[in-house]
């Protein structure tokens, strides 16, 4: 197994553009959620998704969208990048809710100059 | 607002020596607590966690003490190795719902040879 992949592993985007963040994950897991990660602030929950087809907003999910049409894969969309949206973004995967381990991929840089 | 609040910031042991890392959480629904030990250039990965019905579990050299009155809960890392050296981070979750974790900001841990 793969595990979770995520896909750039580098991105650099100019204020305004729009990018889609790719996850996949070949586990079999219900449960997939997006993560920001900023130097001293650990990580925040953008949005996350109990299975496909159903997405629900976490914390800090201004700016973003995602969308869950299959149980492998987990998009994440920026629209209109701002120097605020520069992070390390991580998609994670469990198999069910409650206190289920949850398996990350190996992160997106994404810098908006 | 950190719904948990995580201490030191960074940590410098020698080898051999005794890691300790401290969280603190306000909300008393929170029900799981994980540690997650990250790589540079890697996502996080789950180390040990424990659950509010016992106060301590144990896994090799990596040990969580948890004090439910006091909402507080530490990793203790006995023996410190040079390849313990990792940021590592706490959570909280509540067993019902989604899983989504909220992180504390991170311990960036150095073991000195």
């Amino acid at each position: 197994n793969a595990g979770v992949t995520q896909t750039p592993k580098f991105r650099i985007l100019k204020i305004g553009q729009s990018m889609t963040l790719q996850c996949t994950q070949d586990m079999n897991h219900n449960y997939m959620y997006w993560y920001r990660q900023d130097p001293g602030m650990g990580l925040k929950l953008i949005y996350y998704s109990v299975g496909a087809g159903i997405t629900d907003k976490g914390e800090v999910p201004n700016g973003y969208n995602v969308s869950r049409s299959t149980t492998e894969d987990f998009p994440l969309r920026l629209e209109l990048a701002a120097p605020s949206q520069t992070s390390v973004y991580f998609c994670a995967s469990s198999y069910s809710g409650g206190n289920n381990e949850q398996y990350f991929g190996p992160g997106t840089r994404l810098t908006v100059t | 607002q950190q719904q948990v609040k995580q201490s030191p910031q960074s940590l410098i042991v020698q080898k051999g020596g005794i890691s300790i890392i401290n969280c603190a959480y306000e909300n008393t629904a929170f029900d799981y607590f994980p540690w997650y030990q990250q790589f540079p250039g890697k996502g996080p990965a789950l180390l040990i966690a424990i659950r509010p019905d016992v106060s301590e579990k144990k896994e090799g050299r990596f040990t969580i003490s948890f004090n439910k009155s006091a909402k507080q809960f530490s990793l203790h890392i006995m023996d410190s190795q040079p390849g313990d050296s990792a940021t590592y981070f706490c959570a909280a979750s509540l067993q019902t719902g989604a899983n989504n974790l909220f992180f504390g900001t991170g311990t960036r841990l150095t073991v000195i040879p």
